[in-house]
């Protein structure tokens, strides 16, 4: 049930693009993206429900594809401080199991 | 402002010493959850609850122990902390479970 997120880790040069991907095996209701910087607390970036609707934060986005179950991240022009972990929570559309299930994360590090 | 605080932040103890870790929300969320987080492992559930005097086990609830007297705390329990115990501890709260979670600051627990 786990979601599988890709690649588990990118090393970028500021000003670079990257994408950071969340696959679920089962249908997804809602994608939930955060990122944590080391020692940090997750910090909540958005949430896409289903219906393949794309949202948007500065330079940051995301995209579900509810046909292939998967949620894609993506950073443009990246900064310094975009740098750390980026997890995604799925929830699912069926079952009892209501809460989030969470990816091990993508370790993103922007370099000068 | 609206917040999710632990306490403590950090915390050395013994094998067998019971400890409490507090955590408490001041946005009148019904859902609050707690987390251990180990490298390479992401974040893993402990226990959850749906509102006052609801709660149930998360993915790895062995050795804890929770309660939700009042809707604004929601403390976790070691009753006799052991060396696997050792971990970064998060406490997050949501409206609902699938929605954003908003997460405290971690508490960095050792047991020796």
């Amino acid at each position: 049930q786990q979601p599988v997120q890709s690649p588990q880790a990118v090393i970028l040069r500021e000003g670079e693009d990257a994408v950071i991907n969340c696959s679920s095996s089962k249908a997804l209701y809602s994608v939930h993206w955060y990122r944590q910087k080391h020692g940090e607390a997750p910090v909540f970036l958005m949430i896409l429900l289903k219906g393949g609707e794309q949202k948007g934060h500065e330079k940051i986005s995301a995209s579900f594809n509810e046909k292939k179950q998967q949620s894609s991240l993506y950073l443009t022009a990246s900064q310094l401080s975009y740098s750390g972990t980026y997890f995604c929570g799925t929830a699912f559309n069926a079952g009892n199991n209501r809460k989030l299930i969470w990816g091990l994360g993508t370790s993103l590090a922007v370099n000068p | 402002e609206a917040q999710v605080t632990q306490n403590p932040r950090y915390l050395i103890t013994v094998t067998g010493k019971k400890l409490t870790v507090t955590c408490s929300q001041n946005m009148n969320h019904e859902y609050m959850s707690w987390y251990r987080q180990d490298p390479g492992l992401g974040l893993r559930q402990i226990y959850y609850s749906m509102n006052v005097e609801v709660t149930d086990k998360g993915d790895v609830p062995e050795g804890y122990k929770v309660s939700r007297k009042e809707k604004r705390n929601f403390p976790l329990i070691l009753e006799s902390p052991s060396p696997n115990q050792t971990s970064l501890y998060f406490c997050a709260s949501s409206p609902a479970e699938r929605d954003t979670q908003y997460f405290g600051p971690g508490t960095r627990l050792t047991v020796l």
